[in-house]
């Protein structure tokens, strides 16, 4: 199938703890983005990856660093986990001739 | 600013015809999104407006009002499976998605 997969689909980890949420796509996609959706469904922009090159940024902690090992994977890494991170996180790709996103089925993360 | 309005909830009865607006504020505009995101899943693309006026596909339409910073999604002949938050999101100068915080639609039968 071709798709944007996420892994894993729920995450559920003590404050304080490092995680990773892995990010492919398969689609030939040249742009990949990190989303945040929180408990009021707003769907914030995180990071923003162009032929390995972050091109966004918005005001996330530093916390967050994104990881983009090559062109169909970009990698979420967070550090010492907070409450607050508690959202779903979605991966989304689009190609370069069509401003249409591609959303992966998202992660689930809990942070107790 | 960025700034995009929507109803919070709306209801409607399968068979019948639904109209979501979206109101927006922008500092650039590049053109104007709408995802459809049942419960539990990610959001999938329905129409995208660029132009003024209405594009047709299928059951759904969506109208784009440069002017008045206003869009609408139309959907006809509504079915239980259209249940689901349809989100509004506009592209801003940098092909930035500006999202809105969705519409919850339920339909009943």
């Amino acid at each position: 199938d071709t798709a944007v997969s996420q892994t894993p689909k729920y995450l559920v980890t003590q404050m304080g703890n490092d995680k990773s949420i892995k990010c492919e796509q398969n689609l030939g996609h040249d742009t990949m983005y990190w989303y945040k959706q929180d408990s009021k469904k707003f769907l914030k922009i995180m990071f923003s990856y162009n032929n390995k090159e972050l091109i966004i940024n918005e005001t996330v902690p530093n916390r967050f660093s994104p990881k983009s090992p090559d062109k169909a994977h970009l990698n979420l890494h967070i550090n010492s986990l907070e409450l607050g991170d508690s959202a779903v996180y979605f991966c989304a790709s689009r190609p370069k001739a069509d401003y249409t996103q591609y959303f992966g089925p998202g992660t689930r993360l809990t942070v107790l | 600013g960025q700034n995009i309005d929507q109803p919070t909830e709306m209801t409607a009865t399968e068979g019948a015809i639904v109209q979501i607006n979206c109101t927006y504020q922008t500092s650039g505009f590049n053109g104007l999104f709408w995802y459809q995101q049942h419960a539990g899943e990610a959001p999938t693309f329905l129409s995208y407006n660029v132009l003024d006026g209405l594009e047709e596909k299928g059951r759904f339409s969506s109208f784009l009002s440069r002017s008045k910073g206003y869009s609408y999604l139309l959907l006809k002949e509504l079915q239980m499976k259209d249940s689901a938050s349809y989100l509004c999101a506009t592209m801003d100068s940098n092909y930035q998605l500006i999202w809105g915080a969705g519409t919850k639609l339920i339909i009943k039968p």
